[in-house]
């Protein structure tokens, strides 16, 4: 069974830009769920998704955007890049989205470095 | 305020000899507690998740307690390896609205 995979893995981009990444969760989990992580902040959440419906929002600015499609697959958007968006992007599925017993399997990240 | 704190930050220890990481929180309600090992540049895998009434869970070498009164946790390492050299992080579940808060980590280095 393949795991999630997460497209690009790595990317540089100059500031003022924007990118896409892609999330492929695991066959038959429906619930997409995104992270940054830096040095600095640890892992940090981004937004969930499930059945193509957001669930749950971090505290990230509006520049930072995500959609999830009817096949699960998730992308995630950020607009108008800064300096301080540099960070490994973690995507997650899970069977179904629940605390108290889901399961979190993440991909091996899409690094982004602005300049 | 739902935190998750880690300590200690970082660890260097001989490779065979054990080791126990500490993760304290104050998220509530509690939901679950997990931990996971990320090795460098890779995404963070699943150690043991633990809910309220579980005191202890094991996965092979890595022995995970909880106490949700003192509302602290701690993953045991047995005879490490050097794969095992990673960052270790707590992750706690908050109840109401399903949002997970994440400790920093502790980065573990084993030495041969």
């Amino acid at each position: 069974k393949a795991g999630v995979t997460q497209t690009p893995r790595y990317l540089i981009k100059t500031r003022g830009q924007q990118v896409t990444l892609s999330c492929s969760p695991i066959s038959g989990h429906r619930s997409v769920s995104w992270y940054q992580q830096t040095p600095g902040q640890g892992l940090q959440f981004l937004f969930e998704y499930f059945s193509e419906t957001q669930r749950n929002k971090g505290n990230f600015p509006g520049r930072f955007s995500g959609r999830q499609f009817s096949n699960s697959r998730s992308e995630m958007n950020v607009s108008t890049l800064e300096l301080g968006d540099s960070a490994l992007y973690l995507c997650a599925s899970s069977l179904v989205r629940d605390s108290n017993t889901g399961e979190l399997f993440f991909g091996e990240g899409s690094r982004l470095t602005v300049l | 305020k739902n935190q998750v704190e880690q300590s200690p930050q970082s660890l260097i220890i001989l490779e065979g000899k054990n080791c126990t990481l500490q993760c304290n929180y104050t998220v509530s309600p509690f939901s679950n507690l997990r931990w996971y090992k990320q090795d460098t540049g890779r995404g963070p895998v699943s150690l043991t998740i633990m809910t309220f009434s579980e005191n202890t869970k094991s996965n092979g070498r890595y022995t995970a307690t909880l106490d949700a009164d003192t509302k602290q946790s701690s993953l045991h390492i047995t005879a490490s390896q050097l794969s095992d050299s990673a960052s270790y992080i707590c992750v706690v579940s908050e109840g109401n609205f399903n949002k997970f808060y994440f400790g920093s980590g502790t980065k573990l280095n084993v030495k041969p």
